[in-house]
């Protein structure tokens, strides 16, 4: 049973355009909702990060969108760069606990 | 620098052979995580440490094991009995809700 559902698993934008990237989630005992970016034979860095006590959360040109009631959220990239170019992970991580579980990724493409 | 340090960064295992990866943190957490990355999917938890002393399985844990003698180290060994070894090894470390990850460890199976 997959808890965390990512799509898609690929994406191609063009340079200024908008990358989204969507999760589900199905177990209420996640409280924490942090996105990772991943540069090829790295590690992956937190990107940005949201509660769900809030809907919305940005940061520069990335921005969480949250929806409790339907257990998903969302990664939106404004005016994406050839830069931004990488794999983006969600995950939910349930804080009592001290776990995480990671989507699948997503290989997102920024053609110039 | 703070951080998690893995190494090797490239690591080749032969059919039968037990191989440990190292990961030190200097960041004084209490939380170690091992996770294995494959190809086209997320990453899938091993092992994972709360404090010295102590650690529990994670999801894919059959073939692997893990020590935590030292607060700073958290070695993972790939036994024999791990039949498709071959995958990329990440190490993090927790700090409240944000997870520092190291550079990874590419292991191959020849």
């Amino acid at each position: 049973q997959q808890q965390v559902k990512q799509s898609p698993q690929s994406l191609i934008v063009q340079k200024g355009g908008i990358s989204i990237i969507n999760c589900a989630y199905e177990n209420t005992a996640f409280d924490y909702f942090p996105w990772y970016q991943q540069f090829p034979g790295k590690g992956p860095a937190l990107l940005i990060a949201i509660r769900p006590d809030v809907s919305e959360k940005k940061e520069g040109r990335f921005t969480i969108s949250f929806n409790k009631s339907a257990k998903q959220f969302s990664l939106h990239i404004m005016d994406s760069q050839p830069g931004d170019s990488a794999t983006y992970f969600c995950a939910a991580t349930n804080t009592n606990a001290g776990k995480s579980t990671f989507g699948d990724g997503t290989t997102l493409t920024v053609k110039p | 620098d703070g951080g998690i340090t893995q190494s090797p960064k490239y690591l080749f295992r032969k059919e039968g052979q037990n191989v440990t990866l190292s990961c030190e943190q200097n960041l004084n957490h209490d939380a170690m995580y091992w996770y294995r990355q494959d190809p086209g999917q997320g990453l899938r938890l091993i092992y994972y440490s709360q404090i010295v002393n102590d650690f529990q399985k994670g999801d894919i844990a059959e073939g692997y094991s893990v020590s935590r003698e030292k607060k700073e180290s958290f070695p993972l060994t790939v036994t024999s009995a791990q039949k498709n070894p071959t995958a990329f090894y990440l190490c993090a470390s927790i700090w409240y809700t944000e997870a520092f990850f190291g550079q990874g460890t590419r292991l191959t199976v020849v």
